[in-house]
């Protein structure tokens, strides 16, 4: 597609639940990112894929979190028994991931919201 | 931590005036920046990038200056508009291996542009 996609736009879920959140990143980049912004919090790094394989893991905040990614395009970010400190918006991005173009598209997010 | 921060939270400027957002890294082996600007509601948009052979770069009423010596990357923007209201993150190139790289982002100013 023309950018990143990302769905839903929004999510409530009751604490406890799993969640599932859709990322579909621009056609022919290879790369993609998933951050979590808390409310007026900067970015912070989840998971990154070159391809469908995840090369770094490390941000990641608990074995409650889990990412994989298909045929090299959409990806999926499973969150398991919701907390209320998983609230926040989860940014995707993608790019060409080719060595001195470090541009990233980023979609508009999924604003999770835990009651 | 993160190896790339900001000075100030918030900046508030009067419209019309120049506006200069500062940004602090720690790596010293980063070679390429940018700096995305965030609308509410929005995914992180590209303003600028620069790389470590240049120490200034300018676009379209923006400016980004980067001093390695003291690791220090300024984003200036001419006659602030209302559409300039957002919040600016400062980003650093991020090597994953595999010839492949991402980006560490910082915490993010939020610029206000009063009338």
């Amino acid at each position: 597609g023309a950018g990143v996609s990302q769905s839903p736009s929004n999510k409530v879920t009751e604490k406890g639940k799993d969640v599932e959140l859709r990322c579909d990143p621009i056609s022919g980049h290879t790369a993609l990112y998933w951050y979590r912004q808390s409310l007026g919090q900067g970015l912070e790094f989840l998971i990154y894929f070159q391809g469908n394989s995840a090369p770094d893991k490390s941000g990641l905040p608990s074995d409650r979190f889990s990412a994989e990614r298909t045929g090299g395009s959409v990806s999926t970010l499973t969150i398991q028994r919701t907390q209320q400190e998983d609230s926040a918006v989860y940014l995707c991005a993608s790019s060409l991931a080719v060595t001195g173009d470090y541009g990233y598209t980023f979609g508009s997010g999924t604003r999770l919201t835990v009651v | 931590g993160e190896s790339v921060g900001l000075h100030l939270p918030t900046l508030s400027v009067q419209e019309g005036d120049n506006s200069i957002i500062n940004c602090a890294y720690s790596n010293s082996a980063s070679d390429y920046f940018i700096w995305y600007k965030q609308e509410s509601g929005k995914g992180p948009q590209f303003i600028i990038d620069i790389r470590s052979n240049m120490d200034k770069r300018q676009g379209q009423r923006v400016t980004v200056l980067l001093n390695k010596t003291v690791k220090h990357l300024s984003l200036q923007i001419a006659a602030t508009q209302p559409g300039d209201s957002a919040v600016y993150f400062c980003a650093e190139n991020r090597n994953y291996g595999g010839g492949a790289d991402g980006l560490t982002f910082g915490k993010g100013t939020h610029l206000i542009i009063q009338p």
